[in-house]
């Protein structure tokens, strides 16, 4: 069973346009949420974090929005450039359980020069 | 690059093998995670170590099992190998085991069960 779902397999935006990447979840008592960004041949790296706490954080270009009455999550790339072009990954987790994260399925996000 | 290194990069075995994937992780880096990536697939964790004891066990049968040694050394067992078991496996390290702590990932071992 999926709680964390990125509907969207894929993505394409134009260079200096604003990316947005979605994702939802089913268990309102997840209460940390990430992005990872992951490169071909390479393992997921971090991008940006939030905690149940607050609706928005901001971290240069990238800046994710919690709205957690709708369970959604949004990461928003501005101005997207084409070395964007990863797969992100949302993932989440329990209070108290660590590094135990629950992933998305991942959005592969192309940003077109 | 992250510091966190895996090997082997890709790995072959038939099922009902077992085989044994190794990480090393961040100097300094007391947790380490172990993830499996199915294709097309998030990925999904499988357990965490802390100073060398299992402390998180995601839904994986016990066929799964780790080892995590003082050195930053750790490794994955994965026994009487099935063809579902083909995948990506990352393992993952951190300085502690909040959830708030940076992982920072390895490449990956990719394993194909025949």
């Amino acid at each position: 069973d999926q709680q964390v779902k990125q509907n969207s397999p894929s993505l394409s935006v134009q260079e200096g346009r604003i990316s947005i990447l979605n994702c939802d979840y089913t268990n309102s008592m997840f209460d940390y949420f990430l992005w990872y960004k992951k490169y071909p041949a390479e393992g997921p790296t971090f991008l940006i974090s939030i905690s149940s706490i607050k609706d928005k954080n901001e971290d240069g270009r990238f800046t994710v929005f919690l709205n957690k009455s709708a369970k959604h999550l949004s990461l928003h790339i501005v101005p997207s450039q084409p070395g964007d072009s990863a797969v992100y990954f949302c993932a989440a987790s329990f209070p108290n359980t660590g590094n135990q994260f629950y992933f998305g399925t991942g959005t592969s996000l192309t940003v077109i020069p | 690059e992250t510091g966190v290194t895996q090997s082997p990069t890709h790995l072959i075995k038939t099922r009902g093998q077992q085989v044994t994937l190794r990480c090393s992780s961040q100097s300094g880096h007391n947790t380490v995670s172990w993830y499996q990536q199915a294709l097309g697939q998030g990925p999904q964790f499988i357990f965490q170590y802390y100073r060398e004891e299992e402390n998180g066990r995601g839904n994986f049968p016990p066929r799964f099992s780790g080892l995590q040694f003082p050195n930053y050394s750790s490794e994955l067992n994965v026994n009487a190998l099935e063809l579902d078991d083909s995948a990506l496996y990352l393992c993952a390290s951190s300085r502690d085991f909040s959830s708030t702590d940076t992982q920072y990932f390895g490449p990956g071992t990719r394993l194909t069960v025949l």
